[in-house]
């Protein structure tokens, strides 16, 4: 199975800051990689997929870069609504593996 | 508008088989690259992936759990069905499916239904 590690699993931000979320596979996974926003209590929400494409409505502040085994997800302008845990997905290979997520937390 | 209903028992003992449907609507299980997954998340803990089917029956488990999950769908009722055998207390999460597209991504969620393991 494909391990994906997510660092840091948390931070502190404040409102305005730039904020970026690594995620790692223990192979290569060329750009098959998913990322989700979970706020509490709630499903996830499907951000951006292929490492780079940004699902239709998710706000352009969001970004994802990437490829292989090394990738981020980048939020430009945090806003109050980020303020969530997010979590990076591999889909090169079944079984499917999520990361062990990154909470975003208010400074 | 596509949406997800997960569905079962609230609360199941131990050793006893869960069994969960997942009933989808604004679109069918039949459409070409898409599918059903199953995602469960323990109490503050992270995703795990379970199990998914795509609508050419093709289906697909988690490593670790493979020997206890059925996955099965009834195209006509847009129904999926996830039994897992064997609970236990560490098996208490929220059970969530969702929309599996082309690139293996799970673009629409189901709100998700917490099943607790106890005795």
């Amino acid at each position: 199975d494909i391990q994906m590690t997510q660092s840091p699993s948390s931070l502190s931000a404040s409102v305005g800051d730039r904020v970026t979320i690594t995620c790692r596979a223990s192979q290569s996974i060329r750009n098959y990689l998913n990322w989700y926003q979970q706020k509490p209590g709630k499903a996830p929400k499907f951000l951006i997929y292929a490492a780079s494409s940004l699902q239709s409505g998710v706000p352009s502040r969001f970004s994802g870069s990437g490829s292989g085994t090394d990738f981020t997800l980048t939020i430009s302008s945090l806003q109050p609504e980020d303020f969530a845990t997010y979590y990076c997905q591999q889909s090169y290979s079944t079984p499917l593996t999520f990361g062990g997520g990154t909470k975003v937390e208010i400074k | 508008q596509v949406t997800l209903k997960e569905s079962g028992p609230v609360l199941v003992k131990p050793t006893e088989t869960l069994t969960l449907t997942c009933t989808v609507s604004g679109f069918s299980l039949s459409n070409t690259r898409m599918g059903v997954s199953w995602i469960r998340q323990p109490p503050g803990k992270a995703l795990e992936w379970l199990a998914h089917i795509f609508s050419n029956d093709e289906k697909s488990f988690s490593t670790s759990l493979k020997s206890r999950l059925t996955i099965s769908k009834d195209t006509s009722k847009s129904q999926v069905v996830l039994t897992m055998t064997n609970m236990d207390p560490v098996d208490t999460a929220t059970y969530y499916c969702a929309r599996i597209i082309g690139v293996a991504a799970a673009d629409y969620w189901g709100h998700g239904t917490l099943v607790t393991v106890s005795s």
